[in-house]
């Protein structure tokens, strides 16, 4: 499998942009998980999924930020409209879960929003 | 809720001497503990993981862990660092039973002199 994959690498968008970051778990993973890091906050939970389905969105501001799995082998992170305090290093994450099983993350979006 | 601390935000060590990452977690009952290495532009890789048995537990690249219920800690530790060890780690948990969020601690960077 090629593991997690993560696109695009890089995006550098205008503020009020909409931004769409995508991923692709590694095949059979039931869980997939969106992460944001900052240099001043660290790694943060943003969202995850159980079998396509959001278990926990408390992490990701609900007004600009959706996240959606419409199949097993696709997730999507939109932002809309961006802002310049969205900038970040975004990371999908995807595991066979529950607890007892590593999370394998995908390389990562750099967003810059000028 | 779990939470984990690494109370180290740099560490310096030179080439060739032995390394202690802290690494404290608060938790309720027995986690699930993990060690993760980010090199620069990278994804997140797990180095090991504990879930059970034995507390000393071996991972990748020559490190090791120790769980210490008693103190709270999953220190990791590395008997020789090489040049190629520097990168950002972090200590997660990941909580049994129930919901699975895995909570990551803030980092800490590994610098390594020649």
């Amino acid at each position: 499998d090629a593991g997690v994959i993560q696109s695009p690498r890089h995006e550098v968008t205008e503020m009020g942009q909409e931004v769409t970051l995508r991923c692709k778990p590694i095949s059979g993973h039931d869980y997939l998980f969106w992460y944001r890091q900052t240099m001043m906050q660290g790694l943060e939970l943003l969202v995850y999924f159980n079998n396509k389905a959001v278990m926990d969105d408390s992490g990701m501001p609900k007004d600009r930020f959706s996240a959606k799995m419409p199949n097993a082998s696709f997730s999507t992170l939109k932002i809309q409209p961006s802002e310049p305090r969205d900038s970040a290093v975004y990371f999908c994450a995807s595991s066979l879960g529950p607890s007892n099983t590593e999370a394998f993350f995908g390389q990562g979006t750099r967003l810059t929003v000028v | 809720a779990q939470s984990v601390t690494q109370p180290d935000i740099h560490i310096t060590v030179s080439e060739g001497a032995s390394l202690e990452l802290r690494c404290n977690y608060s938790y309720g009952a027995t986690p699930y503990l993990f060690w993760y290495v980010q090199s620069p532009g990278q994804g997140l890789q797990l180095l090991l993981k504990y879930f059970s048995g034995d507390t000393l537990v071996q991972g990748i690249k020559g490190f090791e862990a120790e769980f210490k219920r008693s103190q709270s800690s999953f220190n990791l530790r590395k008997p020789s660092v090489h040049w190629s060890d520097a990168a950002e780690y972090f200590c997660a948990v990941g909580a049994q039973g129930g919901s699975y969020i895995p909570t990551f601690g803030r980092g800490t960077s590994l610098i390594v002199h020649p």
